[in-house]
């Protein structure tokens, strides 16, 4: 089974450019994650969605950061303009989303895209 | 309010040593708990979950953790260290809402060292 596919897995942009992540999760995972993962700190949830809506952005910097899920698959996370505090790794993971009679779903990660902003 | 505290963020241990790591969890309802591992430069992997089924769970590589309602703890052990098994391990809690996606809160990290 492929796993979650992200791409670039490096990248290094000076401050104010902009950057794009893309992610492409396991077949069939309704749900899909985009976590920053700053050096020495556990992963941060920056946007969850459901099929093509969002769950949940409530600490995604609106300001600069968007993403897209167009169709359901497919992820786009972008960033615009970017700053020096910006640099981590990005993450993003898929998952069934919990059933009837289940809690607490199983999140398949993709090896992160490592950003760097000089 | 779900949280989860990891009291160490260093281990070192030799191999063939008991590994022990420790993590506490705060949650307002029944959490789901897991440990993933993550290994230099690459994703998190999922080694073990609880989902108030058996208090001992197991999971790979020889990995278990026991889940105390009484203490708020899921600490992970393993009977004998491998020098593979040196890596970032995370605590994470859970308070899915039936039927829905899982909004999943890490902790900070364990490093665990294993030396010869």
């Amino acid at each position: 089974e492929a796993g979650v596919a992200q791409s670039p897995r490096y990248k290094i942009i000076e401050k104010r450019q902009s950057v794009a992540f893309w992610c492409n999760p396991i077949s069939g995972h309704a749900t899909l994650y985009w976590y920053q993962q700053i050096l020495g700190q556990g992963p941060k949830l920056l946007i969850q969605f459901q099929n093509n809506g969002v769950v949940d952005d409530s600490q995604l910097p609106k300001d600069r950061f968007s993403a897209e899920r167009l169709k359901g698959v497919d992820s786009t996370l972008k960033i615009q303009p970017a700053k020096l505090e910006d640099s981590a790794v990005y993450l993003c993971a898929s998952s069934f989303p919990t059933t009837s009679g289940s809690r607490g779903g199983e999140l398949f990660f993709g090896e992160g895209s490592r950003l760097t902003v000089l | 309010a779900q949280s989860v505290t990891q009291l160490d963020s260093h281990v070192s241990v030799s191999e063939g040593t008991p590994v022990l790591l420790r993590c506490n969890y705060s949650s307002s309802y029944s959490p789901s708990l897991f440990w993933y591992v993550q290994h230099p430069n690459k994703g998190l992997q999922l080694l073990l979950k609880y989902t108030s089924a058996a208090t001992l769970v197991k999971g790979i590589n020889g990995f278990e953790a026991e889940f105390k309602k009484s203490e708020t703890s899921f600490h992970l052990t393993k009977p004998s260290a491998h020098m593979s098994d040196a890596a970032e391990y995370f605590c994470v809690v859970s308070e899915g809402v039936w039927g829905t996606a899982s909004k999943l809160t890490f902790g900070t990290g364990t490093r665990l060292q294993v030396t010869l």
